[in-house]
């Protein structure tokens, strides 16, 4: 079945430090693929999508592209800041329910 | 954009007693919606799909007995946790899709701790 596996954590990274979250999938059709972000106590929140290859998705200066030829869909940021400390999911969706990688979380220091 | 609601956010109970969850999609209409639950510093894990009208399909493993699932409306799903013991203390989030491959909205989450 469809599987999504990404970089186990956690991620200690000082401010302005550039950021590189790995996730690869496993799916039998076409899907779409997602980043969400949980903050402490909370659900999830949409960070980005790409639904097709070569598509890239970008919000809040994380950016991550769809690449089919290497089933992956890596989340980068090039500063970060103390306020992404999160847990950061990714995630496909193919037919009707998603599928949650194990999660990374992320702490940045000041 | 689209919004997913949960209520409550927090509940503690005795052990024994039932627990209800609900999860309402405030400005869209959902004929499906997920229940997922979460342990401390771990991934999300499907419980259920709950569909508007029928019976929900549930996970391999879930315990349709302990976790009831109605769908009552194309705005309402509610989970009850049965017979409460301190291991069904979790994170349950619920979350209702948009048409097509689009991604989930997902609530709050509510944190359940059974005494």
């Amino acid at each position: 079945g469809d599987s999504v596996t990404q970089m186990e954590g956690p991620v200690t990274l000082s401010e302005e430090a550039f950021l590189t979250i790995n996730c690869t999938y496993t799916a039998t059709g076409y899907p779409s693929l997602f980043w969400y972000v949980q903050y402490p106590g909370e659900g999830l929140q949409l960070l980005l999508k790409a639904t097709k290859a070569d598509d890239k998705g970008s919000n809040k200066g994380f950016e991550a592209t769809y690449r089919k030829e290497t089933t992956s869909f890596h989340l980068e940021k090039g500063s970060v800041q103390v306020s992404d400390s999160a847990v950061y999911f990714c995630a496909l969706r193919d037919n009707n329910d998603m599928r949650f990688g194990a999660g990374t979380r992320l702490t940045v220091k000041p | 954009g689209a919004v997913v609601s949960q209520h409550p956010s927090w509940v503690i109970c005795k052990s024994g007693t039932s627990v209800k969850i609900e999860c309402r999609s405030l400005d869209f209409q959902a004929t499906t919606m997920f229940w997922y639950r979460q342990f401390p510093k771990q991934s999300l894990m499907l419980m259920a799909t709950s569909n508007e009208g029928s019976k929900a399909t549930y996970e391999q493993g879930v315990e349709k007995d302990k976790f009831l699932i109605n769908h009552a409306s194309l705005t309402l799903s509610t989970l009850t946790v049965t017979s409460a013991h301190p291991e069904d203390s979790s994170f349950y989030i619920c979350s209702a899709p948009t048409s097509g491959p689009g991604e989930l909205f997902f609530g709050e989450g509510s944190r359940l701790t059974v005494l």
